[in-house]
């Protein structure tokens, strides 16, 4: 069985751009959540979808967006990159929730 | 402001030793803990779970326990291994959801 997939892993941006990042999660698995961690604030919840629906979201401002597709794909963007944003992006899979959340490898983000 | 790494308690052990590492969270409400392994480059891995209804659970080689009325958990390794060494989280999260609210970690080191 295939974990889950990111994509990009490592990516560079400068300031004021844009990025999206995508998650494949395990099949069969509906709910996807993402998480933000950098060594300053550790991991830090960004938000959860489910069958499509945005079901919780973190404290993070609204440049940070994300959205769940009909096959429980998922894609997260985030507008006007600042330095701060660099991080490693990890994306979680789950069946049913609470649960046990399989996450991706990440995607390593830095903002120039 | 500046940021302020999180500083990451560490515990180092001898290979064959036991290894306890301690979490500390931080919402009484909260009524399912997972703990999580992270080796580097990787995302965290799942390594056992238990419900507020508990105080301990077992699974191999790992046991957690749970002290709700100081708010504790505790992950004890058995017979620790090189292949243990790696950054251990505790979460919590709080009804049907997966916002897990992650703790700083904790890097334990094994000596061969």
């Amino acid at each position: 069985k295939a974990g889950v997939t990111q994509t990009p892993r490592y990516l560079i941006k400068t300031r004021g751009q844009q990025v999206t990042l995508s998650c494949s999660p395990i099949s069969g698995h509906r709910s996807v959540s993402w998480y933000q961690q950098t060594p300053g604030q550790g991991l830090q919840f960004l938000f959860e979808y489910f069958s499509e629906t945005q079901r919780n979201k973190g404290n993070f401002p609204g440049r940070f967006s994300g959205r769940q597709f009909s096959n429980s794909r998922s894609e997260m963007n985030v507008s006007t990159l600042e330095l701060g944003d660099s991080a490693l992006y990890l994306c979680a899979s789950s069946q049913g929730t609470p649960g046990e959340l399989f996450f991706g490898e990440g995607s390593r983000l830095t903002v120039l | 402001g500046e940021s302020v790494g999180l500083h990451l308690p560490t515990l180092s052990v001898q290979e064959g030793d036991n290894s306890i590492i301690n979490c500390a969270y931080s919402n009484s409400a909260s009524d399912y803990f997972i703990w999580y392994k992270q080796e580097s480059g990787k995302g965290p891995q799942f390594i056992i779970d238990i419900r507020s209804n508990m105080d301990k659970r077992q699974g191999q080689r790992v046991t957690v326990l749970l002290n709700k009325t100081v708010k504790h958990l505790s992950l004890q390794i058995a017979a620790t291994q090189p292949g243990d060494s790696a950054v251990y989280f505790c979460a919590e999260t709080l009804g049907n959801n997966n916002d897990m609210r992650f703790g700083a970690g904790t890097r334990l080191t094994v000596k061969p």
